[in-house]
């Protein structure tokens, strides 16, 4: 059974400083992963999605790489701002198409 | 092209009563997935639905039932509520036979007292 752990639960950093979010996934055998953002109380809005075949995909600000062999994944956020400040969630999607099997998120808070 | 829609944005309800929760996809796509999210949680699969067929269902109980239908809009519906259901409700759409993503509505927060 698929499960997706986000490590750290919470993080607070001052405006400008660069920062890494990290997801780790028990089965390699993923079909692609991708990063959500999601504002309080809100629903979630897709920044990266990278297929299995792939090791990173960029944003503007936001990197995001996957390495399947050691089951993790990492967000990479440069020059962070108070806008950014929101909750993360990492999701592995086992097949095309199907169901997304979610971590349980970094919240993220930048201070001005 | 409009995105991914839900009604009612809030409800409360009481224990044993019953709920329905309404989504309409974003334009051009076939797939609705059903998701439940309680506080402090990533959202757990509930269900997906495709040409108006039940196509693959997470850890939920028979209460849980759905509908899609032929504008590929979907209802969520929810019997003998428990407290434990409280949590918001995420609706997605997608395009079957791609490698697209999934694209989220706002959600319907459900407080069940």
């Amino acid at each position: 059974k698929q499960e997706v752990t986000q490590i750290p639960a919470a993080l607070s950093v001052p405006e400008g400083e660069n920062l890494v979010l990290n997801c780790s996934f028990t089965d390699s055998a993923i079909y692609n992963l991708q990063w959500f953002r999601q504002d309080p109380g809100k629903g979630l809005t897709s920044l990266l999605l990278i297929q299995s075949s792939q090791r990173e995909q960029t944003s503007g600000r936001l990197n995001a790489s996957l390495d399947k062999s050691s089951g993790r994944s990492t967000l990479y956020i440069a020059a962070s701002q108070p806008g950014d400040s929101a909750t993360y969630l990492c999701a592995v999607g086992n097949q095309a198409g199907t169901a997304l099997i979610f971590g349980k998120g970094t919240t993220l808070s930048v201070s001005s | 092209e409009t995105g991914v829609t839900q009604s009612p944005t809030h409800l409360i309800k009481t224990r044993g009563q019953q709920v329905t929760l309404r989504c309409s996809s974003q334009s051009g796509h076939n797939t609705v997935s059903w998701y439940q999210q309680a506080l402090g949680q990533g959202p757990q699969f509930i269900f997906q639905y495709y040409r108006e067929e039940e196509n693959g269902r997470g850890n939920f109980p028979p209460r849980f039932s759905g509908l899609q239908f032929p504008n590929y809009s979907s209802e969520l519906n929810v019997n003998a509520l428990e407290l434990d259901d409280s949590a918001l409700y995420l609706c997605a759409s997608s395009l079957a036979g791609t490698e697209e993503t999934q694209y989220f509505g706002p959600g319907t927060r459900l407080l069940v007292l």
